[in-house]
């Protein structure tokens, strides 16, 4: 069955310090790949995602994220944490189904706190 | 453009009622995806609607249900509400080809 997992539930970082979120995946095929930017009360904002091609993605607000398939990992980084990136921050893969849709399923997301 | 709509904005609701919530998708989106964002348990998927059909729904009892109309806008009814489904709902909507989703802001249910 597919799956992601984020392992880190809390990270704390200082403004200006670079950042990196985990993710890791379970999927049969070559995955879709997403990262979703969650701010308090807001719905979810897509940053990056990845289908094909390159396996660093570049996105939104200064983000990218490299896919390793060998890993099953599709981990966030951000070479200069602001203080306005804290949020929570959730991974996703797109799981395939009949009809050729496809759904996202999520990680349990990973609350990121910025210290001044 | 406008993105995907959700109403109400919160709902407050007593344990035994039913509460709907409704959501309008991008314009040529014709996929609408249900979550349930329960403090402390991420997004759980609920339903999803493509084209006017039910494609396929989480681990949820039948209480929670929904319909897809001609417009490809969407509810979501929650019957029996019990204290547990006090969450943030959100939709999301999409193409179905590729699975990127555009969310909603969502609909924060408070059962009491």
């Amino acid at each position: 069955a597919q799956s992601v997992t984020q392992p880190d539930i809390h990270i704390t970082v200082s403004e200006g310090a670079s950042l990196e979120l985990r993710c890791n995946y379970s999927y049969g095929a070559t995955p879709y790949l997403f990262w979703y930017v969650q701010s308090p009360g807001q719905g979810l904002q897509l940053l990056l995602k990845y289908f094909s091609g390159d396996t660093l993605v570049q996105g939104i607000k200064g983000f990218e994220a490299e896919f390793k398939r060998s890993q099953s990992s599709f981990n966030l980084r951000k070479p200069s944490v602001h203080w306005s990136d804290a949020a929570e921050y959730f991974c996703a893969v797109g799981a395939w189904g009949s009809s050729n849709t496809c759904k996202l399923i999520f990680g349990q997301g990973t609350t990121l706190q910025v210290k001044p | 453009e406008a993105g995907v709509t959700q109403s109400p904005t919160h709902l407050i609701k007593t344990r035994g009622q039913q509460a709907t919530l409704r959501c309008s998708p991008i314009s040529g989106h014709t996929s609408v995806y249900w979550y349930q964002q329960a403090l402390g348990l991420g997004l759980q998927f609920l339903l999803w609607y493509d084209e006017g059909e039910e494609r396929n729904r989480g681990n949820f009892p039948p209480r929670f249900s929904g319909r897809q109309f001609p417009n490809y806008s969407s509810e979501l009814n929650v019957n029996a509400l019990e204290l547990e489904d006090s969450a943030l709902y959100l939709c999301a909507t999409g193409t179905g080809g590729t699975g990127e989703l555009f969310f909603g802001e969502g609909s924060r249910l408070t059962v009491l």
